[in-house]
């Protein structure tokens, strides 16, 4: 079955540093992986999306995300951080085989700390 | 275009009563999805449909919980018998059609309450 990890429930960063968000999936075939974004009080906003084309996707507000076979990893990144970013952010799975092919296998979110 | 809309926002209810959130999904949608969040967790899958019929409703923790999409287009979420564990924050997604990589489309979730 497929699940997902994300390392990390809170993380704080510098305006204008770096953002790195984890993320470790499980499965056995293939996943096709993405990253919402939740802010206070909205609904789940889908960032990105990696559906088995290119590694690195790109997606919006400035947001990447690599995906990595050998690491089993999908680690969201973002050059510099704005305040803006500030809220929760999802890393999900959907698997393409067994069991449901139509929901979301969410990890428990990192909430994202933006420092003036 | 409209996004996906659930009412009400928010429902306070007494233990052991009897409650209806309701989703319109982004119109010519045929998935819809329901899943729960708990604080401090991320969403948990309740229940899928394609169409009017539930694909998958796997996720749905007992019988208490039952839901219905009789037109194919707006759903509800039904629960008898409330219970304090059920307070938590109910989001609807919906779908164009069924494929691994589609975009599920979130509205901003009912949060329920149970006193």
């Amino acid at each position: 079955a497929q699940s997902v990890t994300q390392l990390g429930s809170h993380v704080s960063v510098s305006e204008g540093a770096l953002v790195l968000l984890r993320c470790n999936y499980s499965s056995s075939v293939p996943p096709y992986l993405f990253w919402y974004v939740q802010y206070p009080n909205q609904g789940l906003q889908l960032l990105l999306k990696y559906t088995s084309a290119a590694t690195l996707v790109k997606g919006i507000n400035g947001f990447e995300a690599e995906f990595k076979k050998s690491e089993t990893s999908f680690h969201l990144t973002k050059p510099s951080a704005h305040m803006s970013d500030a809220a929760e952010y999802f890393c999900a799975v959907r698997g393409p085989y067994g069991g449901s092919q139509g929901n979301l296998i969410f990890g428990k979110g990192t909430k994202l700390s933006v420092k003036p | 275009g409209a996004g996906v809309s659930q009412t009400p926002s928010n429902k306070v209810t007494e233990k052991g009563k009897y409650v209806e959130l309701r989703c319109d999904p982004i119109s010519g949608h045929t998935a819809l999805y329901w899943y729960r969040q708990s604080l401090g967790q991320g969403p948990e899958f309740l229940i899928y449909f394609q169409g009017t019929g539930a694909a998958d409703d796997s996720g749905l923790p007992n019988d208490r919980f039952f839901a219905v999409r009789p037109e194919g287009s707006v759903s509800t979420l039904k629960i008898q018998r409330t219970e304090r564990g059920d307070s938590a924050v109910y989001l609807c997604a919906s779908s164009s059609r069924e494929g691994e990589a589609d975009t599920q489309y979130f509205g901003p979730g009912t949060r329920l309450t149970v006193l």
